[in-house]
């Protein structure tokens, strides 16, 4: 079957650094996305990556390693606004996404 | 400003009645998703749509119906045959369907079913 795995909380320090990790098993794969979702509100898209490798956008970045099943969100320079659910979804061979249940992030000061 | 509308934000209705919930994009995105969201799990697929007049099921389609009649509109109807119709419900469009296209997300309708 396909799966999504992301720890379901953590908790980090405002200007730390945070990794949130997602395992996934998919038929087929055309990529990994993350996604924010603020509490009650859209998820938001963050970063999308098909190849091996670090893809860095400001503060956040994004690795995967294909043959693993693997992915990190990485977010530097922790602020409070960042407290957020970080949706994993990987893409299948027939290009549906396949959703982790989400890491609720907690900032404390 | 271009984006996606859904309405309204909160709904109730009874138990045994169908409700409908609307999604209206000016994005001019082709393809548009609906979602369902639960407390502890990842968004499911309810109804997908690739182009006007056409659409497919999703993972959890039970329940629902949907219509496409235009590139714009992609409303969801919940019936009285879903067991369970309490949710967070996402609508979302892209581009198209292939790899790198970002689903684009409205703000979301929480249904109570009482």
């Amino acid at each position: 079957g396909q799966n999504i795995d992301q720890p379901t909380e953590m908790t980090a320090t405002e200007g730390a650094i945070v990794q949130i990790n997602c395992t996934y098993q998919t038929s087929g794969f055309n990529g990994l996305f993350w996604y924010q979702q603020h509490a009650g509100e859209a998820p938001t898209f963050l970063s999308y990556n098909v190849l091996d490798g670090l893809e860095e956008k400001g503060r956040f970045s994004s690795f995967l390693s294909r043959s693993k099943g693997y992915s990190y969100l990485l977010l530097k320079e922790l602020q409070m606004k960042d407290s957020a659910s970080y949706l994993c979804a990987a893409m299948d061979s027939n290009y549906q996404l396949i959703w982790g249940a989400g890491t609720k992030l907690i900032i404390k000061p | 400003d271009g984006g996606i509308t859904q309405s309204p934000k909160y709904l109730f209705r009874k138990e045994g009645q169908n409700v409908t919930l609307s999604c209206e994009q000016n994005l001019n995105h082709d393809a548009m998703y609906w979602y369902r969201q639960d407390p502890g799990q990842g968004l499911r697929l309810i109804y997908y749509s690739q182009i006007v007049n056409d659409f497919q099921k999703g993972d959890i389609a039970e329940g629902y119906s949907v219509s496409r009649e235009k590139k714009e509109s992609f409303p969801l109807t919940v019936t009285s045959a879903q067991k369970n119709p309490t949710a967070f419900y996402l609508c979302a469009s892209s581009t198209g369907t292939s790899g790198s296209d970002e689903q684009f997300f409205g703000p979301g309708t929480r249904l109570t079913v009482l």
